[in-house]
Order: structure tokens, then sequence, then C-alpha cells
């Protein structure tokens, strides 16, 4: 159980155009999603948070306009890079947590972006 | 702020060598502790858990116990696999709030 789908797996796409993220809990409702960085080596830095119906909360230094995060339901939630450059290229991994229990959450396969 | 320090790595270990990768956190309260685990190209798994002090966290036979006293949760396990390869990280919870992680460490286990 607990199985987090994010969609796609891979995407190069070039500079200037935007790139949307799905993250989906496939068997469970997911109050709360997370959306993570993570550079090559390095742990995951923590973006944003989303709440379903409600606006996501930004950490300090993230780019509200340029990372656009939508949670309009109790599965789904979305990831849009907009005008992407090659700056942007990383890995992107989301995580969502169970509405019934405040931990710990579960993390999908992650998304490798790059941008030419 | 709270934080969690892992050993750093890479680690390289001979398969069926005893594993254990440390793992100190700073914090206020009393925080949920967790060990992930990242396979290549892929995003975490978690392996174990442990909610309060003296809990220990098991799975695929890996160990870990949360230990207030040295604010502790150190990974362990008896007989590591060539499967075993992958960044294994330590995180820590506060109730409802974000994780925070600690930087990975890197195994890799040769046969």
């Amino acid at each position: 159980g607990a199985v987090v789908s994010q969609h796609p797996s891979w995407v190069i796409c070039k500079s200037g155009t935007s790139v949307k993220i799905e993250c989906r809990s496939l068997d469970f409702q997911a109050t709360t999603m997370f959306w993570y960085r993570q550079f090559p080596k390095q742990s995951l830095m923590l973006m944003a948070t989303s709440n379903e119906g409600s606006k996501a909360t930004y950490e300090q230094g993230v780019e509200k306009d340029k990372f656009l995060i939508n949670h309009a339901s109790l599965t789904l939630s979305t990831l849009t890079v907009t005008s992407a450059h090659p700056e942007d290229s990383s890995f992107y991994i989301c995580s969502a947590r169970e509405a019934r229990e405040v931990q710990p959450q579960h993390f999908g396969d992650g998304t490798r972006l790059s941008i030419l | 702020g709270d934080s969690v320090t892992q050993m750093e790595g890479p680690v390289t270990l001979s398969e069926e060598a005893f594993l254990t990768i440390n793992c100190t956190y700073t914090a206020t309260g009393y925080p949920s502790l967790f060990w992930y685990v990242q396979y290549p190209g892929e995003g975490l798994q978690l392996l174990l858990k442990a909610t309060k002090a003296d809990d220990k966290g098991s799975n695929k036979g890996f160990e870990a116990t949360y230990r207030k006293e040295t604010t502790s949760f150190h990974l362990e396990k008896g007989s590591v696999q060539v499967s075993d390869s992958a960044v294994y990280f330590c995180a820590l919870t506060q109730g409802a709030q974000k994780l925070v992680f600690g930087q990975g460490t890197r195994l890799t286990i040769n046969p």
C-alpha cells in the first residue's frame, strides 16, 4: 500500500518552455504533498508543501512564480516549472502523507528534468 | 533549528560484511526518526522508523534504535548484500512538520 506515482519519469525540453510534473497517491488520500529538488549526489531540498484545496507554502529562496504548485484533489498535486532554463535541470521528487496519519511520507520515483 | 548529521560516505564494503551508518540529530521536543533508501534513478523508500525513545525500527535485516541519551539513530545490518548498494538518508520530523534530512550516505557493496 501507500503508493505514490510520479509522471513523467524523464523529460527533456527546450529552454523557455513550461513543464508539468504530476504526483498521484494511488491507494490513499493525501492531504499534504511535498515537492523536493535533488542535485547530483546531494540530499533532498524541500521546495514547497501543498495542502489540498489551499495555496502551497514555499521554502525560503524558492520562486513561487517559477515553480507553480497545484493540489486540487486528495490524490493529485502538480508542479509546473514555468519558462524553464538549463539551471532548472534537476531531479524533482514528490511525496505524500496520508490523511489518517501524521507520518511517514511516501515518495514517488522522481522526475529527471533536462532543459536544453 | 532541527538538524540531522550522517557519517560521510561513500562507504564501500564486501558482501556479508557488517554495516553501520551513523546518524545523530539535534531537535527540540521529541522527534520521530526515519531511515530512507534511494536506489539509482529512483525516489526514496521508507526503510524503517522509530517514533519514541528506545524504539527499535527494523526491516529487511536493517535495524536502528532511537537513543535519546545520545541523540542517535544508527543504521545497522549484520550481513550486507550487493543489492543493498544505494544511498541511505536519515531523517526526522516533529509531528506534522516537514522532514529534515541528513546529507545521505552512499553505500557500495562489492561481491
